[in-house]
């Protein structure tokens, strides 16, 4: 099975840089993603890592050590509609391929003046 | 390019009966797969089908069922309702085993 972790709630302030950590204990892994969801909305996809090391896409940056079993998502310029819960995710590695995401509870930030 | 679909977007049960939820989604995928979002538990996989075929299964009871249609389209039935199911559902697609595309979600609610 899967198990992950990850803060409940973080605080941060419009313009500086959010780093949310992700662990996760797994029988099989292929693959980490990050998703961001705004209340009574979809999640969104923002990051994917299979492979150790620093994923950079804009304003926002995923890093991946499968030894320890660590993510952080990095948030950099925040904005205010930035105010949303991230999900960290990991991927299954099964034998028949496929989608089998376990998800983490979510981490709600919310971002201030 | 149309996003995933998902109908009804709310329903209102009572314990005991049945639902069933529609998916469509976008074009050209053949993945989909079914997520329950509870505050507690949060996102939740249920099962994945591809090309008509249920490919992978979550912890759910045997009262959790879907299926998918040759055009891709998903859906899933849950069947004697208990207070417990009320969720958010969600379903999402993929062209390959990576970016799943989330949509709406279907509110469901138990009395």
């Amino acid at each position: 099975g899967q198990n992950i972790d990850q803060p409940t709630e973080m605080t941060a302030t419009e313009g500086a840089i959010v780093q949310i950590n992700c662990t996760y204990q797994t029988s099989g892994f292929n693959g980490l993603f990050w998703y961001q969801q705004h209340a009574g909305e979809a999640p969104t996809f923002l990051s994917y890592n299979v492979l150790d090391g620093l994923e950079e896409k804009g304003r926002f940056s995923s890093f991946l050590s499968r030894s320890k079993g660590y993510s952080y998502l990095l948030l950099k310029e925040l904005q205010m509609k930035d105010s949303a819960s991230y999900l960290c995710a990991v991927r299954e590695g099964l034998t028949g391929g496929g989608n089998k995401l376990t998800f983490g509870t979510g981490t709600q930030l919310k971002v201030e003046l | 390019k149309a996003g995933v679909t998902q109908t009804p977007r709310y329903l209102i049960k009572t314990r005991g009966q049945q639902v069933t939820l529609s998916c469509s989604p976008i074009s050209g995928h053949r993945s989909v797969s079914w997520y329950q979002q509870t505050p507690g538990q949060g996102l939740q996989f249920l099962f994945e089908y591809f090309s008509e075929t249920q490919r992978n299964k979550g912890n759910f009871p045997g009262r959790f069922s879907g299926r998918q249609f040759s055009n891709s389209r998903s859906e899933m039935n849950v069947s004697t309702l208990e207070l417990g199911d009320s969720a958010l559902y969600l379903c999402a697609s993929s062209l390959d085993s990576y970016e799943q595309y989330f949509g709406p979600g279907t509110r469901l609610t138990v009395t």
